[in-house]
């Protein structure tokens, strides 16, 4: 099985424009969560989609949005981007949720963006 | 707030010798914690997890000790290789969602 990809690898941006992450899951995987990623505060959830419905939220801000197609894949959207924004987006599929969503969940390489 | 707190960023071991990964947490409901292992470039990648019900899980030269009175676990690496040498992540799952803590690098030297 190919492993969860997310488009593209690298990105800069500068304050106040807004940008789109995609990820695309494990084929048959219905769960997509994102995570930021940053030096100072880990990994801190974003959100998670679950066939095509936002099932639970993390503590961002609303400039902080996603949704999910029917194929699964899962697209992330940032807008009025901030110098704080600059971070690793994380994506991660699995089969289940709970416990056994956690303990099959993948994660993609991430997306790299900087925002200048 | 952060919950699940990973208090020494970086950690360097030789070869061979015991790496001991610390990880505190605030919320007594966690019922579930895992680590993970990240290498650059690439995702984090599951390690090993333990359940709040058992204080110990063994799997190969990992083990992970769970205190749930001091809402601490630890991951110990025996005995560890260069190939060790990443960031390590401990989690808890709360209600469907994973909180990471901040991340531990480790480096293993010769």
């Amino acid at each position: 099985k190919a492993g969860v990809t997310q488009t593209p690898r690298y990105l800069i941006k500068t304050r106040g424009q807004q940008v789109t992450l995609s990820c695309s899951p494990i084929s048959g995987h219905r769960s997509v969560s994102w995570y930021q990623q940053t030096p100072g505060q880990g990994l801190q959830f974003l959100f998670e989609y679950f066939s095509e419905t936002q099932r639970n939220k993390g503590n961002f801000p609303g400039r902080f949005s996603g949704r999910q197609f029917s194929n699964s894949r899962s697209e992330m959207n940032v807008s009025t981007l901030e110098l704080g924004d600059s971070a690793l987006y994380l994506c991660a599929s699995s089969g289940g949720s709970g416990l056994a969503g956690v303990n099959e969940q993948f994660f993609g390489p991430g997306t790299r963006l900087t925002v200048l | 707030d952060q919950q699940v707190k990973q208090n020494s960023p970086s950690l360097s071991v030789q070869e061979g010798r015991i790496s001991i990964l610390n990880c505190d947490y605030t919320n007594s409901m966690f019922d579930y914690f895992l680590w993970y292992k990240k290498y650059p470039a690439e995702g984090p990648t599951f390690l090993i997890s333990i359940s709040s019900i058992k204080d110990k899980n063994e799997d190969g030269r990992f083990t992970v000790f769970l205190n749930k009175s001091a809402k601490h676990l630890s991951l110990h690496i025996v005995p560890s290789q260069p190939g060790d040498s990443a960031v390590y992540f401990c989690a808890a799952l709360n209600t469907d969602k994973l909180i990471f803590g901040t991340g531990t690098r480790l480096q293993v030297f010769p």
